[in-house]
C-alpha cells in the first residue's frame, strides 16, 4: 500500500536551534499536510500545501509541497520549548477518489532550554 | 466557529462487546472521517461519509461501521471489539468548499482500551 517516509524518527535540539524534517512518498499527492500532535491530543494542523512548489509559512513554520509531488518538508525556525511535539506529515494521493489521508510514521521533537 | 468534538474522551470495553464512538463536525464542514491510530503510529483511514454514506475505507475489517447524520455528526461502531483496538479513535471533519474543501481538522480523540 501507499507509504509516507518520514525523517528524521525523533530530533533532540536545543532551544533556539532550525529544525528541518520531511517527507517522501513512492506516489503522487494531491495534498501535503503537516500537523502537530502533543500527547493524548488529536493532531492539529499547521500548514496545508495545495500546489506543487508551493512555499507556505506560518509563523516560525515554513512547508514546501516538492516539485515532484511526491515530497514535502518543514522548517521550524528558532525552536523554543512548546514546539515539543510530535510532528506528522499527511498526503491525499492522486489515486484516491476520497479524502483519505495517509500518514508519517511522525518526528517527535524534544527542545533542551 | 465550533471545532471538533468527539465523545466519549476515554473507553474501557472488554473483548467481545461493541462501542460507539461519536464526533461532531467543525461548523460549516460536511464530510466526516474516521481515522485509528495506535500507541507509536501515524493515524490510519478507516473510512469517510459524505452526504450521509460512506466514501471510502481503508483496510479495516466490516466489523468497524458508521454512519453519519443530517446534521454530519457521525458515529463509529466497532462490534466484537479485540484487544488490538485499543487506540486513539480520531474523527476529523472537512469539505467547507473551494480549493480547500479537503483539508481535514481533527478532534481531540477517543482513547478506546480493550481488556
Amino acid at each position: 500500500g501507499q507509504q509516507l517516509n518520514q525523517s528524521p524518527q525523533s530530533m533532540f535540539i536545543q532551544e533556539g536551534e532550525d529544525v528541518s524534517m520531511n517527507c517522501t512518498s513512492s506516489s503522487i499527492f494531491n495534498t501535503w499536510l503537516w500537523y502537530k500532535q502533543d500527547p493524548g491530543e488529536g493532531p492539529v494542523l499547521l500548514i496545508a500545501l495545495y500546489k506543487a512548489g508551493e512555499l507556505t509559512s506560518n509563523g516560525r513554520l515554513t512547508a514546501q509541497f516538492g516539485i515532484t509531488r511526491k515530497d514535502s518538508f518543514l522548517n521550524i525556525s528558532a525552536s523554543i520549548p512548546s514546539d515539543v511535539g510530535i510532528y506528522f506529515c499527511a498526503g491525499q494521493p492522486v489515486s484516491s477518489n476520497t479524502g483519505k489521508l495517509i500518514f508519517g510514521q511522525g518526528t517527535t521533537l524534544q527542545v533542551k532550554p | 466557529e465550533t471545532g471538533v468534538t468527539q465523545s466519549p474522551t476515554h473507553l474501557i470495553k472488554t473483548r467481545g462487546q461493541q462501542v460507539t464512538l461519536r464526533c461532531s463536525s467543525q461548523s460549516g464542514h460536511n464530510t466526516v472521517s474516521w481515522y485509528q491510530q495506535a500507541l507509536g503510529q501515524g493515524p490510519q483511514f478507516i473510512f469517510q461519509y459524505y452526504r450521509e454514506e460512506e466514501n471510502g475505507r481503508g483496510n479495516f475489517p466490516p466489523r468497524f461501521s458508521g454512519l453519519q447524520f443530517p446534521n454530519y455528526s457521525s458515529e463509529l461502531n466497532v462490534n466484537a471489539l479485540e484487544l488490538d483496538d485499543s487506540a486513539l479513535y480520531l474523527c476529523a471533519s472537512s469539505g467547507s468548499g473551494g480549493p480547500t474543501a479537503d483539508t481535514q481538522y481533527f478532534g481531540p480523540g477517543t482513547r478506546l482500551t480493550v481488556l
